[in-house]
C-alpha cells in the first residue's frame, strides 16, 4: 500500500532558525517524492522533487530534501527560514499514475 | 505563469443547486487531469481521474452522479457537484500531469460553499 504520514501537524520556528518538516513514505514500489507548498487559498506549488536520481534534491525557495531508502524518510529542510514561509507544506508520493498526499504540515515563522 | 486555471476562484450557492467548476490546462493538451478535494486544516483527497473523451475514473466513496466530470477536450476538464448540499462546501482543486515528468500541476482552487 501507497502512504505518506507527516509528523507534527504544526511546526514553529523563528525567522532565521532551522526549518525541518518530517515526511515518511510507505511503497511497494520506489517511490516517486514530492514536497508542495500551498499559501491560504491557493493550489499547490511544487517545492522539489525526487526521482530515483540524486538523494539530496534541492529545491526553490532554499529549501532542500533527502531521500533515506533506510529510513523510508523525505524529510524537507531550509536552513534559515524566512517570514514567507509561512505557509502549509505536503509531502506526496506518486506511484501508479496517483498521488497520495500527507496530512500537511503548517509551518509558522516568528520574528 | 500559471499552468492550469480554475473558474470560478470561489462560489456560493444555496442548497440544492448545482454548480459547474471548469478547470484549464493552459499550455498543455492534457488527456487526463484530476480534481481533488481539500477540507478545511486537511489534505488533498483524490475524488476522480478525468479523461479526455471517455469517463472519469472515480476513488472509492466518490459518487459518481453527485460529481459529474467531463474531459470534452485536451485542455478543459468540468466538475458538476449536482444538487450540492453544506457538506459539499469545500476547496476544489484540479491538477494535471506534467507529460514526461510526474509532476504535478495544480490550479489555484475553487471555494465552494452551500448555504
Amino acid at each position: 500500500a501507497q502512504s505518506v504520514t507527516q509528523l507534527g501537524s504544526h511546526v514553529s520556528v523563528s525567522e532565521g532558525a532551522l526549518v525541518l518538516l518530517r515526511c515518511n513514505y510507505s511503497s511497494s514500489v520506489p517511490p516517486y517524492l514530492f514536497w508542495y507548498v500551498q499559501y491560504p487559498n491557493q493550489g499547490l506549488q511544487l517545492l522539489l522533487k525526487y526521482t530515483s536520481a540524486a538523494t539530496l534534491v534541492k529545491g526553490i525557495n532554499g529549501f532542500e530534501a533527502e531521500f533515506k531508502k533506510s529510513e523510508t524518510s523525505f524529510h524537507l529542510t531550509k536552513p534559515s527560514a524566512h517570514m514567507s514561509d509561512a505557509a502549509e507544506y505536503f509531502c506526496a508520493l506518486y506511484n501508479f499514475n496517483k498521488f497520495y498526499f500527507g496530512s500537511g504540515t503548517k509551518l509558522n515563522v516568528k520574528p | 505563469g500559471a499552468v492550469v486555471s480554475q473558474h470560478p476562484s470561489w462560489v456560493i450557492c444555496k442548497s440544492g443547486t448545482s454548480v459547474k467548476i471548469e478547470c484549464r490546462s493552459l499550455d498543455f493538451q492534457a488527456t487526463t487531469m484530476f480534481w481533488y478535494r481539500q477540507f478545511p486544516k486537511q489534505s488533498l483527497m483524490l475524488m476522480a481521474t478525468s479523461n479526455e473523451g471517455s469517463k472519469a475514473t472515480y476513488e472509492q466513496g466518490v459518487e459518481k452522479d453527485k460529481f459529474l466530470i467531463n474531459h470534452a477536450s485536451l485542455t478543459l476538464s468540468t466538475l458538476t457537484v449536482t444538487s450540492a448540499h453544506p457538506e459539499d462546501s469545500s476547496f476544489y482543486i484540479c491538477s494535471r500531469s506534467g507529460g514526461l515528468s510526474n509532476e504535478q500541476f495544480f490550479g489555484p482552487g475553487t471555494r465552494l460553499t452551500v448555504l
